[in-house]
């Protein structure tokens, strides 16, 4: 499997834009990167996924460059609400099937 | 996207005592869902693979007679706490997807165990 680093916590301000970054150097070609948000007392919400260059859709992108080893999540414009913990997961890991596996994850404190 | 649900949100139960956790597929069909428990502070730590017809796959370190995991059918996996302690006490939380590399997640289930 794939490991991921990730900062363990960053602050931010309303109504700026926040990039969050992922290391995950051994990623397998067959690999997908995948991003979740997770509210206190919730069960993680899907945001986005990608396998290279950009992905963007409705709430965030995500930037993957050329050698996929390490991918950006993107969120413009926070508010307070977007006060949670975003985790990085990759898979499937090639040659078998996926189990996702998650890190530390990444604590995003928005400031009034 | 799709939608997974748990049943009972929230439960308090006395120690020794079995509790149920029901995670349902309300619009997709899977044949494979996980189990998750997460402890305050912490990230999600996966318990088990629950496979529709066949015996769950569990963690090292996972009790499999203490965790009971049951997929009868491609909507629904249970989770059985058997002779719950107070160290079980966490959030529980089960997830499924159209596909393995994107997972949608249940709600979770807070248990508390007196």
């Amino acid at each position: 499997l794939a490991k991921t680093t990730q900062p363990i916590s960053m602050d931010s301000y309303e109504g700026q834009e926040v990039n969050i970054t992922c290391s995950h150097n051994n990623i397998a070609t067959n690999d997908y990167i995948t991003w979740y948000q997770q509210f206190p007392s919730q069960g993680p919400r899907f945001i986005i996924q990608g396998y290279k260059t950009k992905v963007t859709n409705e709430v965030a992108s995500l930037f993957i460059p050329a050698d996929r080893k390490s991918s950006t999540l993107s969120l413009p414009r926070v508010s307070l609400s977007d006060t949670a913990v975003y985790y990085c997961l990759v898979g499937p890991a090639s040659g078998g099937s996926y189990i996702p596996t998650f890190g530390r994850g990444t604590s995003l404190i928005v400031h009034p | 996207g799709a939608v997974v649900s748990q049943h009972p949100s929230r439960v308090i139960c006395k120690s020794g005592t079995s509790v149920k956790i029901e995670c349902r597929s309300l619009d997709f069909q899977a044949t494979t869902m996980f189990w998750y428990r997460q402890f305050p502070k912490q990230s999600l730590m996966l318990m088990a693979t629950s496979n529709e017809g066949s015996k769950a796959t569990y963690e090292q370190g996972v009790e499999k007679d203490k965790f009971l995991i049951n997929h009868a059918s491609l909507t629904l996996s249970t989770l059985t706490v058997t002779s719950a302690h107070p160290e079980d006490s966490s959030f529980y939380i089960c997830s499924g997807g159209l596909n393995q590399e994107t997972q949608y997640f249940g709600p979770g289930t807070r248990l508390l165990v007196l």
